[in-house]
């Protein structure tokens, strides 16, 4: 299977505290790009990292990425209840196909 | 902002019978559509590219005539699950390309499937 993998698969932190999830994939990429899923519902973009850039940031998220060990991580500061999600990567190479990681589910407790 | 929507959102059917699921981008028009499937607690598995006013590329262990996809403008495209079983009861979801890049994929809410 070319779906990458992310850790933890499950986390849970108290509100203020910060996020880290972390994606592995196994192909070359052109790009990475982190969604965010409420239970039930469709996906919502957060952020996108080219392959040719090692850090970016969006508000609260810091997305790093290192093509070397094929692998980046999304990290949510100060985190809030609302942030309670699961979190997805996805990636594309040269095609118009996204391969999505198999997700975190993050947890945030007020 | 982007907008794609489905319908119906949720649906429940009985095995045997055919269920159609509707994606539509509705401020832009979109020359490629996607639909994945999710199973509960697990990732979007992509299932096929529905390109409009072609056939539908299917992805591996995908079977077409299972899942009939129809794109037949650009800004509508439609899976059909015939014959339904209990094991395609799934969430389904389509996202939609409005021709910018490959970068650029705005999701549905989703269409949660039970097939009794």
């Amino acid at each position: 299977s070319q779906q990458g993998e992310e850790d933890p698969q499950a986390l849970s932190i108290q509100e203020g505290e910060n996020a880290t999830m972390n994606c592995s994939y196994k192909t070359s990429i052109n790009n990475l790009q982190w969604y965010r899923q409420n239970s039930g519902r469709g996906l919502v973009h957060l952020i996108l990292i080219r392959s040719n850039e090692r850090e970016k940031h969006s508000g609260r998220l810091r997305v790093t990425l290192d093509t070397s060990k094929k692998s980046s991580s999304l990290l949510i500061t100060a985190s809030r209840a609302a942030d309670t999600a699961s979190y997805f990567c996805a990636t594309s190479y040269n095609t118009d196909k996204l391969i999505f990681g198999t997700g975190t589910r993050l947890q945030v407790f007020p | 902002g982007a907008v794609v929507s489905q319908h119906p959102s949720r649906v429940i059917c009985k095995s045997g019978t055919s269920v159609k699921i509707e994606c539509r981008s509705l401020d832009f028009q979109a020359t490629t559509m996607f639909w994945y499937r999710q199973f509960p607690k697990k990732s979007l598995m992509l299932m096929a590219t529905s390109n409009e006013g072609s056939k539908a590329t299917y992805e591996q262990g995908v079977e077409k005539d299972k899942f009939l996809i129809n794109h037949a403008s650009l800004t509508l495209s439609t899976l059909t699950v015939t014959s339904a079983h209990p094991e395609d009861s799934s969430f389904y979801i389509c996202s939609a390309q409005p021709g910018l890049g490959p970068d650029t994929q705005y999701f549905g809410p989703g269409t949660r499937l039970t097939v009794l």
